[in-house]
């Protein structure tokens, strides 16, 4: 059975820190890892890694893959009330474009 | 403006009532999703359609219907076999091919009355 498994599951931290988010997985026929933000209802896109070692950036947020230990982390720097929100990691398996297994989040809060 | 549309918002289900969930986009993708989101748990896949008059169940089918008559819509039909139906429901679609990232809607709260 495919597993996403996400560390740690909740998170608080002030303005300003930086975080690291956890992604391990345990799945058959990796295509794909992706990264999105949950602030309300719509998950929001934010990566799509498929090869190991090369970091994918946006402003403060960047991630990385790693296909040998099976892992990826989403680090935000200098955070912002603004960050606060679930982080779901997820993997493309198979042959079936789009299908998605995800982890169970990661609830970061951020306070002023 | 291109996008998912989920209504309703909010639903209320009574005891042995069938609910359905509408889902339309209009970005001309070929495949949809619906997943199902409980509290502390990730999204899980309940059914996908990755072209129209064919769908496949995911890892949670069971209680569940949907049908993919136009390229547009993939409504989700909650029936009274799904005794555990209260939940945030969230409507996908991709367009086929490698590396093509999903798009959601804004999702329909289900609660049992």
């Amino acid at each position: 059975e495919d597993k996403v498994v996400q560390s740690p599951l909740s998170l608080v931290v002030h303005e300003g820190d930086t975080v690291t988010l956890n992604c391990s997985y345990e799945v058959t026929n990796f295509r794909s890892l992706l990264w999105y933000k949950q602030e309300k209802k719509a998950p929001t896109f934010l990566f799509m890694l498929t090869s190991s070692g090369i970091e994918k950036k946006s402003g403060r947020l960047s991630s990385i893959l790693d296909k040998k230990e099976l892992f990826s982390i989403l680090n935000i720097t200098a955070t912002q009330t603004g960050d606060s929100a679930v982080y779901l990691c997820a993997v493309e398996v198979g042959t079936s474009y789009g299908k998605l297994t995800f982890g169970q989040g990661t609830i970061l809060t951020v306070h002023p | 403006d291109g996008g998912i549309t989920q209504s309703p918002k909010y639903l209320f289900r009574k005891e042995g009532q069938n609910v359905t969930l509408s889902c339309e986009q209009n970005l001309n993708h070929d495949a949809m999703y619906w997943y199902r989101q409980d509290p502390g748990q990730g999204l899980r896949l309940i059914y996908y359609s990755q072209i129209v008059n064919d769908f496949q169940k995911g890892d949670i089918a069971e209680g569940y219907s949907v049908s993919r008559e136009k390229k547009e819509s993939f409504p989700l039909t909650v029936t009274s076999a799904q005794k555990n139906p209260t939940a945030f429901y969230l409507c996908a679609s991709s367009q086929q091919g490698i590396n093509e990232k999903l798009f959601f809607g804004s999702g329909t709260q289900l609660s049992v009355l």
